[in-house]
């Protein structure tokens, strides 16, 4: 079956680590996000790829990184930067980032500092 | 500033109770309307999208949504809810057809 595959579900970090998110997916999309979701705010857009080699900023992209090598996969970079990482990351994915396609969305990683 | 709306943070129904989540955005020009759905442990799901033509619109589960163009509004309803509705639900709005933007989320509690 088709889908987006995202590990691990639960993660823990140190303060001062950086950790990464993976995302794969095997629907042949060109656009996939990365989305961060917290109790009562939603989700908010952290980066977006339209193609492999080429990624945009979202509304919250600091102290977060992106890398787009291959069509599949975008994986999510969470620096020591991000000063409150903890958090439910959902990655996902549309045929094109225009035009009226809805998104297919992973199941999600719940990251937690310790 | 540019947004989308969702007025209940939380709402909880017996069953067979008729719901309507309420979802408002602040955008001009093109939109394109969804609602999401996330039950618990689960990933989210398209529940239905409104693009263009009828605005009332029929997703999966018996739920519909209502494009009111003039209210900037896509509500969402099901006349009878079960049990197995209790998910949280999401209302996001695609503007010119580009970025796609969502509402903060209502989390929906059925109760048997």
């Amino acid at each position: 079956d088709g889908g987006i595959t995202q590990s691990p579900k639960y993660l823990f970090r140190k303060e001062g680590q950086n950790v990464t998110l993976s995302c794969e997916q095997n629907l042949n999309h060109d656009a996939m996000y990365w989305y961060r979701q917290d109790p009562g705010q939603g989700l908010r857009l952290i980066y977006y790829s339209q193609i492999v080699n080429d990624f945009q900023k979202g509304d919250i992209a600091e102290g977060y990184s992106v890398s787009r090598e291959k069509k599949e996969s975008f994986p999510l970079t969470v620096t020591s930067a991000q000063k409150n990482p903890t958090a439910f990351y959902l990655c996902a994915s549309s045929p094109h980032r225009q035009g009226n396609y809805g998104y297919t969305f992973g199941s999600g990683t719940r990251l937690t500092v310790v | 500033a540019q947004s989308v709306s969702q007025h209940n943070h939380h709402v909880i129904l017996s069953e067979a109770a008729s719901l309507e989540l309420g979802c408002n955005y602040s955008y001009g020009g093109t939109v394109n309307l969804f609602w999401y759905v996330q039950y618990p442990g689960q990933h989210l799901q398209l529940l239905l999208k409104y693009f263009s033509g009828d605005p009332l619109v029929k997703g999966i589960k018996g739920f519909e949504a209502e494009f009111i163009k003039s209210k900037f509004s896509f509500n969402l309803r099901k006349p009878s809810v079960q049990w197995s509705d209790t998910a949280e639900y999401f209302c996001a709005v695609k503007i010119n057809n580009n970025d796609m933007r969502f509402g903060a989320g209502t989390r929906l509690t059925v109760k048997p």
